[in-house]
């Protein structure tokens, strides 16, 4: 039979709104998260991360907001703009795992000229 | 900084042929990840080198599947013999080290096999 592939999520803004894209994990032992960007034909590219002793860290134009009790994760992008257009992933390493980075499944952004 | 170089960029090949990949890490990056990436299982570590030596390769699927890092500077991910369940994009990354995460990902391979 056809293969069905992943759906991502999907999040459209209009340009110069605010994006919040959610990220859930499952690992309470995950110390260290990071946002990545994958742009069509491309490699994912490092946003922004953030170490579970904090609960926000803040980069030029994004936020990353943790939330261990949940163990939810966001990236919120003030002012999108439509180069923000990409599926974006969060990343989790699990203390005492090494170097390993579990992906998320992905959300793809479109943003609205 | 050049970044970490893939090659080649594309490729396509007859099932049962043998593919191999190749991946030049950034300079003075110790660590090294190859990762597939499919629609169905979205982005999965294969195997990760720490001073050129192999620490994890779990998520290599099968014998086919081999992967050497000969220096610091290159290496090379071989599918033999290859088949189309294994069409995907390869990525291959590298950081700083043991304990740096923020991986630098190369543009990948788009592999198909036919």
């Amino acid at each position: 039979g056809e293969s069905v592939g992943l759906h991502l999520p999907t999040l459209s803004v209009q340009e110069g709104d605010n994006s919040i894209i959610n990220c859930a994990y499952s690992n309470s032992a995950s110390d260290y998260f990071i946002w990545y960007k994958q742009e069509s034909g491309k490699g994912p590219q490092f946003i922004i991360d953030i170490r579970s002793n904090m609960d926000k860290r803040q980069g030029q134009r994004v936020t990353v907001l943790l939330n261990k009790t949940v163990k939810h994760l966001s990236l919120q992008i003030a002012a999108t703009q439509p180069g923000d257009s990409a599926v974006y992933f969060c990343a989790e390493n699990i203390a005492g795992s090494g170097s390993r980075l579990t992906f998320g499944e992905g959300t793809q952004l479109t943003v609205n000229p | 900084d050049a970044g970490v170089i893939q090659s080649p960029r594309h490729e396509v090949t007859e099932m049962g042929q043998e593919v191999t990949l190749r991946c030049k890490p950034i300079s003075g990056h110790n660590s090294l990840f190859w990762y597939r990436q499919t629609m169905m299982r979205g982005l999965e570590l294969l195997i990760y080198f720490n001073n050129n030596v192999p620490i994890d390769d779990s998520g290599m699927p099968e014998d086919r599947f081999s992967a050497k890092m000969p220096n610091a500077s290159f290496s090379t991910l071989k599918i033999q013999p290859s088949e189309p369940r294994d069409s995907a994009v390869y990525f291959c990354a590298s950081s700083v080290g043991q304990g740096s995460y923020g991986y630098t990902f190369g543009s990948g391979t788009r592999l198909t096999v036919v």
